[in-house]
């Protein structure tokens, strides 16, 4: 079965870019939405975005600005980068699979703990 | 502020029948499937119900979702400890250029 693991740095500094990767292990990216969500400490889920396996992305209004979801078919993998982070950043970041474009994310990653701060 | 809103708690005692709610407007539930995620403390989210009432493979039949205009429920029967958890609604938000919405979540508490 899929599994979804997410890297990168633990901690950022404000102003910095954010960059994350996202592992697909167990089968291929398929004819699916590789999305991005993330939950600050004490709040609740937030979706950050989704690239289609063609490699066209969509993102949250509120975050567009900033993000940039890619995707790696070579290395089955996909990535997030948001630029210009400040502590408002700070928060667990998932990755996931969307099996429908419109929000069925059947398969998460564990999640990562991202801190921003000087 | 979320799209979607959701009371920030509910609560219920084992066998009992909790429904948690989730309120939208026309262009997100009015329009779209809603899904509804749990999230037990320390994991990753889990996929609950989908497209307003399906559930995965795995998910007991305990759990059951509706959705009626722009307001959707998710229901569990027969309460057990291990549903305490937080619970979040979720859907498509047609305005803008389109997005995935979530609601605020709801701490369920099992007494």
């Amino acid at each position: 079965q899929v599994q979804l693991q997410e890297s990168g740095p633990g901690l950022a500094k404000p102003s910095e870019t954010l960059s994350l990767t996202c592992a697909v292990s167990g089968g291929s990216i398929g004819t699916y939405f590789w999305s991005w969500i993330r939950r600050p400490p004490g709040k609740g889920l937030e979706w950050i975005g989704y690239v289609y396996y063609t490699g066209s992305a969509t993102y949250n209004p509120s975050l567009k600005s900033r993000v940039t979801i890619s995707l790696d078919t070579s290395k089955n993998q996909f990535s997030l980068r948001l630029s210009s982070v400040t502590a408002a950043d700070t928060a667990v970041y998932y990755c996931a699979r969307d099996f429908s474009g419109a929000g069925g994310m059947d398969v998460w990653g564990q999640g990562t703990t991202v801190t921003v701060s000087s | 502020q979320s799209v979607l809103t959701q009371a920030p708690s509910a609560s219920g005692t084992p066998g009992q029948r909790v429904t948690i709610s989730c309120s939208g407007s026309s262009s997100n539930l009015g329009s779209n499937y809603v899904d509804w995620y749990q999230q037990l403390p320390g994991t990753a989210p889990k996929l609950l119900i989908y497209r307003n009432n399906q559930r995965p493979s795995g998910v007991p039949d305990r759990f059951s979702g509706s959705k009626s205009g722009t307001s959707a429920s998710l229901a569990i029967s027969g309460l057990r400890s291990e549903d305490e958890a937080d619970y979040y609604c979720s859907t498509w938000d047609d305005s803008l250029s389109g997005s995935v919405v979530f609601g605020g979540g709801t701490k369920l508490t099992v007494l």
